[in-house]
């Protein structure tokens, strides 16, 4: 069955340095992947969508990349801020349903001062 | 969370008795979804509606049902609420965008407790 992974541990990093997080999938090949914002006690907010065939999408400070061959989707955070602190879950389509999505159970990101 | 609604909010009862959570849009989406999100889990899906009436299970849809009799509106109900229904549910609307692509915008959340 489809699965994907994002690092379960916390990532700390200091405010004005990247952050990069990871999403790992395995048994199938995805359309698209998407990124998104969750802070505590609300729902996720859509970032980015990147498709299979954009190696690499931007917006602002936010940087993603899809690596087919791998099987991965690096998320990158340039000049990081405290207010940037949030867990960012990736999703995919689930195979066959495209109108049905599949989410990482995140990764908590905290950029300290 | 412009757009959605989710009712109640936070919501306590005991093991046994029915509980509804309510989704309600003014978008006019034709996708509705219920997911739950569990520490450990991420976010599972339970149940999504694609029309009024038309509507499919998820990964984790025992225990639950969903209705849909207007554009606007999803219902999900536990049958009979169990402790390992403890939980934060979130709905989800969407529609396909280009090339087949779905972005969810998610409601506030409901959070659950089963004792």
């Amino acid at each position: 069955s489809q699965k994907i992974e994002q690092n379960s541990e916390a990532l700390n990093i200091q405010e004005g340095k990247t952050a990069t997080l990871t999403c790992n999938y395995t048994n199938y090949s995805p359309a698209y992947l998407q990124w998104y914002r969750q802070d505590p006690g609300r729902g996720p907010v859509f970032l980015l969508l990147i498709r299979e065939n954009e190696k690499e999408k931007r917006k602002e400070r936010l940087k993603v990349t899809f690596d087919t061959t791998l099987k991965q989707s690096l998320f990158h955070i340039t000049a990081s801020q405290p207010a940037d602190s949030a867990t960012y879950l990736c999703a995919l389509p689930v195979s066959g349903g495209y109108n049905k999505l599949i989410f990482g159970a995140g990764t908590r990101l905290a950029v300290h001062p | 969370d412009a757009g959605i609604t989710q009712s109640p909010r936070h919501k306590v009862t005991e093991t046994g008795t029915p509980v509804t959570l309510r989704c309600h849009q003014t978008e006019n989406h034709r996708y509705m979804y219920w997911y739950r999100q569990d520490p450990g889990h991420g976010l599972r899906l339970i149940h999504y509606s694609y029309g009024v009436k038309d509507t499919d299970k998820g990964e984790v849809s025992d225990g639950y049902s969903v209705s849909r009799s207007k554009t606007e509106d999803f219902l999900l109900t536990l049958e009979s609420a169990t402790s390992s229904q403890t939980s934060v549910y979130f709905c989800a609307i969407s529609e396909q965008g280009a090339g087949g692509a779905n972005v969810l915008t998610f409601g506030a959340g409901s959070r659950l407790t089963v004792l």
